[in-house]
């Protein structure tokens, strides 16, 4: 069945770099856009960035654009999330989500979701 | 960007009534908007898309209705694991996708 899997949460000074990753299995990974999406304790849902199937575009929420990136390796399958100079904003519990289909009309809606990864940012 | 206002803020229902929550958009979306369902400690699920397709495996006392700036989500008769936190989000101007900020539909 289809699964994904996030890794890499945890605890991290103000400023500092943490990465996520995000395992897939049961579809062709290489054939769907993938996000990370975020949801701070307590808070609503925020999406935070996009990547095409074969990572020729990327988008950005303008709250993290030019201090996270997003990339995938489609031959592990894998989708990452470097985070650079965090900020405590940032805390939340952080979940990737595969694009409902591969055509257009199947973009922006996001199904399945992972479990997530809690990121405090935190001194 | 587009904001979505969804109202109430918190919904309060007996199993096996019928719930109606709504989602109001700042500008027109057309009909890209969906629905997610989200239980506590757990991911958000996808429920309806494009305002009105149910998404798989999703019962048929959910349903999505709506154009431009207003949509709707009725649950037809609330079952006890209805009982979460619904988001509304668009697809129609991005980047940002956009959620609203919630309904938590309540046990009464």
């Amino acid at each position: 069945q289809v699964q994904l899997v996030e890794s890499g949460g945890g605890v991290v000074q103000p400023g500092r770099s943490l990465r996520l990753s995000c395992a897939a299995s049961g579809f062709t990974f290489s054939s769907y856009g993938m996000h990370w999406v975020r949801q701070a304790p307590g808070k609503g849902l925020e999406w935070v960035t996009v990547i095409w199937y074969d990572g020729s575009n990327k988008y950005y929420a303008d709250s993290v654009k030019g201090r996270f990136t997003i990339s995938r390796d489609n031959s592990k399958n894998t989708l990452y999330l470097q985070m650079n100079s965090l900020r405590a904003e940032d805390t939340a519990v952080y979940y990737c989500a595969r694009d409902l289909g591969i055509a257009v009309a199947g973009r922006g809606w996001f199904d399945p979701w992972g479990q997530g990864t809690l990121v405090t940012v935190s001194s | 960007e587009i904001v979505l206002t969804q109202s109430p803020a918190t919904l309060s229902l007996s199993p096996g009534e019928r719930a109606t929550l709504s989602c109001r958009a700042s500008q027109s979306v057309s009909r890209y908007l969906a629905w997610y369902q989200q239980k506590p400690g757990q991911a958000p699920r996808l429920l309806i898309y494009d305002a009105s397709n149910r998404a798989t495996g999703i019962p048929a006392r959910f349903s999505g209705s709506g154009s431009g700036t207003d949509f709707t989500l009725t649950i037809s008769s609330l079952e006890p694991e209805d009982f979460a936190v619904y988001y509304c989000q668009q697809r129609s101007n991005w980047p940002p996708y956009t959620f609203g900020q919630g309904t938590k539909l309540e046990i009464k």
